[in-house]
């Protein structure tokens, strides 16, 4: 079946320094890849996602590479700020069902921004 | 923005009780799901849910567990006789099309079962 794997957190760093999270899939077929993030007492939101061997998805400086060859799709920021604290999910689904599609959800991985 | 509702935010309740949790979809959207988070643990999916019949479910979603959209708007998640393990945050999603497949999440209900 599919999994994800992400990095166990906390994440601690200090304000502009440079974020990875890494996370690796396992999947069946060929998966869209997403990262998603949760902010303290909300619900999920998408950050960024990917649907094809190496495409880049972008969005508020965050960036991640679908790489099918290491089943990898890295959440990278180059300069981080205290209101990026939160945790992060790595999260794949298979477009193998016609009718909905079901995600399968790594750990999360907190990370916290201190000025 | 469009946004996916929950309510209530919070529910306690009583092993053996029934609960219902509620939720209102973006309202062009026509695919519905149900994820839990127990606490510490990853986010899991429950049921998908399109053209008013369930399209794909969980081994956690058995018979205690049901899913109706009783009107053009909600889409709620009943559980029938609640247990302590049942305590969890419960996500809602709503995705436009499935072959687009991004799910936009409402901001979960979290459930104590005590």
């Amino acid at each position: 079946g599919n999994s994800v794997t992400q990095m166990e957190g906390p994440v601690t760093l200090s304000e502009e320094a440079f974020l990875t999270i890494n996370c690796t899939y396992t999947a069946t077929g060929y998966p869209s890849l997403f990262w998603y993030v949760q902010y303290p007492g909300e619900g999920l939101q998408l950050l960024l996602k990917a649907t094809k061997a190496d495409d880049k998805g972008s969005n508020k400086g965050f960036e991640a590479t679908y790489r099918k060859e290491t089943t990898s799709f890295h959440l990278e920021k180059g300069s981080v700020q205290v209101s990026d604290s939160a945790v992060y999910f790595c999260a794949l689904s298979d477009l193998g069902k016609a009718a909905g599609n079901k995600l399968t959800f790594g750990g999360g991985t907190r990370v916290l921004v201190k000025p | 923005e469009p946004e996916v509702t929950q309510t209530p935010s919070h529910q306690v309740t009583q092993m053996g009780q029934e609960v219902i949790l509620r939720c209102v979809p973006i309202s062009n959207h026509l695919y519905f799901y149900w994820y839990r988070q127990i606490l510490g643990q990853k986010v899991e999916f429950l049921v998908s849910f399109y053209n008013n019949e369930i399209s794909e479910k969980s081994e956690i979603f058995d018979d205690q567990f049901s899913v109706e959209r009783p009107d053009g708007s909600n889409f709620t998640l009943k559980i029938r006789s609640t247990k302590l393990e049942d305590s969890a945050m419960y996500f809602c999603a709503s995705s436009e099309d499935s072959h687009t497949d991004t799910q936009y999440f409402g901001p979960g209900t979290r459930l104590t079962v005590l």
